[in-house]
């Protein structure tokens, strides 16, 4: 059974930084495009990143660009968001997906960590 | 960037009523279009890809039709479990965009 468990939200002052993981298991993770997207309490579905399978390819949403980075250890099964430079838009919550065969189609998400951003 | 516009951005429908739920893009997107199922307090569930090839396990009292601007998810026959947002994507290039969903409810 294909599980994503993520981790390391929190309350963050503006500014602030955290590390995201999410934890994969029940699928050849290494063969997988990965991806994170956010959801902002009551609000819809934002796309914010993206990493190839093989670590060499990488994309940004623009609200996010410069400011996260998402990275990827195969060898651990594992996916990760370093998010700085946190603004009080960034408060969501953060959800891995599993890319699909179609570049941008996600087929399995995790049950997403809370990352709330406030002084 | 392409927008992602759904409307209703809500219903509500008796069980056992067809329910349409349009999304359009403000550039021609081919088929690169998704829909998602996100029920209250869960998580999205892919339903639909290719504009309209149903996922593995998704009933088939959903489909989905359309391509270039203009996009249809149809549930011909809405059930109580039905009751969730519903949310299309365009996926043609980045950014993959969501449109801002559509809550469906029981009347």
């Amino acid at each position: 059974e294909v599980q994503l468990a993520e981790s390391g939200g929190g309350l963050v002052q503006p500014g602030g930084s955290l590390r995201l993981s999410c934890a994969a298991s029940g699928f050849t993770f290494s063969s997988y495009n990965m991806n994170w997207v956010r959801q902002a309490p009551g609000m819809g579905l934002e796309w914010i990143s993206y990493i190839s399978n093989d670590r060499t390819t990488t994309s940004y949403a623009d609200s996010v660009k410069g400011r996260f980075t998402i990275s990827r250890d195969n060898a651990k099964n594992s996916l990760y968001l370093q998010v700085s430079s946190l603004r009080d838009e960034d408060t969501a919550v953060y959800y891995c997906a599993r890319g699909f065969f179609l570049l941008g189609v996600f087929d399995y998400w995790g049950q997403g960590t809370l990352v709330t951003v406030s002084s | 960037d392409i927008q992602m516009t759904q409307s209703p951005s809500s219903l509500s429908a008796s069980v056992g009523d067809r329910v349409t739920i349009t999304c359009r893009a403000s550039q021609g997107i081919s088929s690169y279009l998704a829909w998602y199922q996100q029920k209250p307090g869960k998580i999205p569930k892919l339903l639909i890809y290719a504009a309209s090839t149903l996922q593995s396990g998704v009933p088939s009292r959903f489909s989905g039709s359309g391509s270039g601007t203009d996009f249809t998810l149809t549930i011909s026959s809405l059930q109580p479990e039905d009751v969730a947002t519903y949310y299309c994507q365009k996926y043609n290039s980045a950014p993959w965009t969501f449109g801002q969903g559509t809550k469906v409810e029981i009347k």
